[in-house]
């Protein structure tokens, strides 16, 4: 079955650090990709997406490129804000799995001033 | 009404008591899902509808039933709530690009 194995957090950081997040995922077909964002007391909000091969997902100065090669999808921001203090999570969705969504365990992101 | 509404936003439930949660859209999305997160395991797929009249079993249904008698609801009900169904729970839904909203989420207790 489809699955996603992400970076356990928690992850701190000092504000305009480079921020790094790894995502690995299992699929049988050929799944898009995804990074969710959850700021806290909400829910999930779509950060980005690559739908097929080599592409790059950006959004917020955040960067994911879909790797084929190495299943991975990871998630990168050159220079982090106090703002983007949030759990992070990867995710696939398969045509052939009905385009439900699998998700990895989240990454807590934590930014100092 | 903006996208989804779950109800209530937070809830303490004694182990054994029925409970539904509430999910309503207004995007006119076909397909409906109900996910509970819980530390460190993501969300997970409880159930979920394809489209209004269907239901389907997702990766962790037992305990949990679903009906979807309409395309704007789709109510979660534990018959007889445990402490392990203590979690945070979220419905979602998508358009038929696969674009997925997310509610608030409903946070559960049990004890």
């Amino acid at each position: 079955g489809n699955s996603v194995t992400q970076m356990e957090g928690p992850v701190t950081l000092s504000e305009e650090a480079f921020l790094t997040i790894n995502c690995t995922y299992t699929a049988t077909g050929y799944p898009s990709l995804f990074w969710y964002v959850q700021y806290p007391g909400e829910g999930l909000q779509l950060l980005l997406k690559a739908t097929k091969a080599d592409d790059k997902g950006s959004n917020k100065g955040f960067e994911a490129t879909y790797r084929k090669e190495t299943t991975s999808f990871h998630l990168e921001k050159g220079s982090v804000q106090v703002s983007d203090s949030a759990v992070y999570f990867c995710a696939l969705s398969d045509k052939a799995a009905g385009n439900k969504l699998t998700f990895g365990g989240g990454t807590r992101v934590l930014v100092k001033p | 009404i903006a996208g989804i509404t779950q109800a209530p936003t937070s809830q303490i439930l004694a182990a054994g008591r029925r409970m539904t949660l509430r999910c309503t859209q207004d995007m006119r999305h076909n397909a409906m899902y109900w996910y509970r997160q819980d530390l460190g395991l993501g969300l997970r797929l409880i159930h979920y509808s394809n489209t209004a009249g269907t239901t389907g079993k997702g990766e962790v249904p037992d305990g949990y039933s679903v009906s979807r008698a309409n395309t704007d609801d789709f109510p979660l009900t534990l018959a007889s709530a445990v402490p392990s169904q203590t979690s945070v729970y979220f419905c979602a839904s998508s358009d038929s690009m696969g674009g997925y909203t997310f509610g608030s989420g409903t946070r559960l207790t049990v004890v």
